[in-house]
């Protein structure tokens, strides 16, 4: 599995876009990159997932460069209610581990 | 139901006593996974059930912990003799058949126990 490492914590004002950047060096050719949303007292939920350059759903945004060594998770115009902790995880074909680092604590300010 | 479902939300236990956690996953999904998660900490991977195949139960801490999922469908974990070091909240979550790595997993709110 490959090992993913994120920033520990993260601040942003309210409206403004937040990049979150995960590093995953040693990802293998047929693994897909996943990022989970985790609010206090709540379980993860899944915000979107991608292989390769850009997906975009309602929620956010995913860049995955080229190389597919780092992925960037894009919240547009954050509220408070976006305080969370996101989760990146990296997964292989036919593999069901989800392994969970310790995320990116995102607070937001008003 | 429209998402996964744990029960009891909370659990306050002595320590020793044993204790049963339940999880609903949602219907159809075929794949099921316990994680446990302490205070401030990510989470921890527990048993992972897929189908009608031998559960993985590598991340079970110790022979205390135990996981069965009937017909499919419910799940139990159990915690025998439970210890101050198992008080965590333990997440349920649900997913359809994992294919090329593409996995959207479903969690419930989890079931937060505090052995005293």
């Amino acid at each position: 599995l490959a090992k993913t490492t994120q920033p520990i914590s993260m601040d942003s004002y309210e409206g403004q876009e937040v990049n979150i950047t995960c590093s995953h060096n040693n990802i293998a050719t047929n693994d897909y990159i996943t990022w989970y949303q985790q609010f206090p007292s709540q379980g993860p939920r899944f915000i979107i997932q991608g292989y390769k350059t850009k997906v975009t759903n309602e929620v956010a945004s995913l860049f995955i460069p080229a190389d597919r060594k780092s992925s960037t998770l894009s919240l547009p115009r954050v509220s408070l209610s976006d305080t969370a902790v996101y989760y990146c995880l990296v997964s292989g074909a036919g593999s069901y581990q989800l392994t969970f680092g310790k995320g990116t604590k995102l607070s937001v300010i008003p | 139901g429209a998402g996964v479902s744990q029960s009891p939300s909370n659990k306050v236990t002595e320590k020793g006593k044993d204790v049963e956690l339940r999880c609903d996953p949602i219907s159809g999904h075929t794949a099921l996974y316990w994680y446990r998660q302490s205070l401030g900490q990510g989470l921890e991977f527990l048993i992972y059930f897929q189908g009608n195949s031998a559960p993985d139960k590598s991340g079970l801490p110790s022979d205390r912990f135990s996981a069965e999922r009937t017909g499919g469908s419910v799940s139990t974990l159990t915690i025998q003799r439970t210890q101050q070091e198992d008080s965590a909240v333990y997440l349920c979550a649900s997913s359809l058949e994992v294919r090329q790595g593409r996995n959207e997993a479903f969690f419930g709110q989890g079931t937060r126990l505090t052995v005293v």
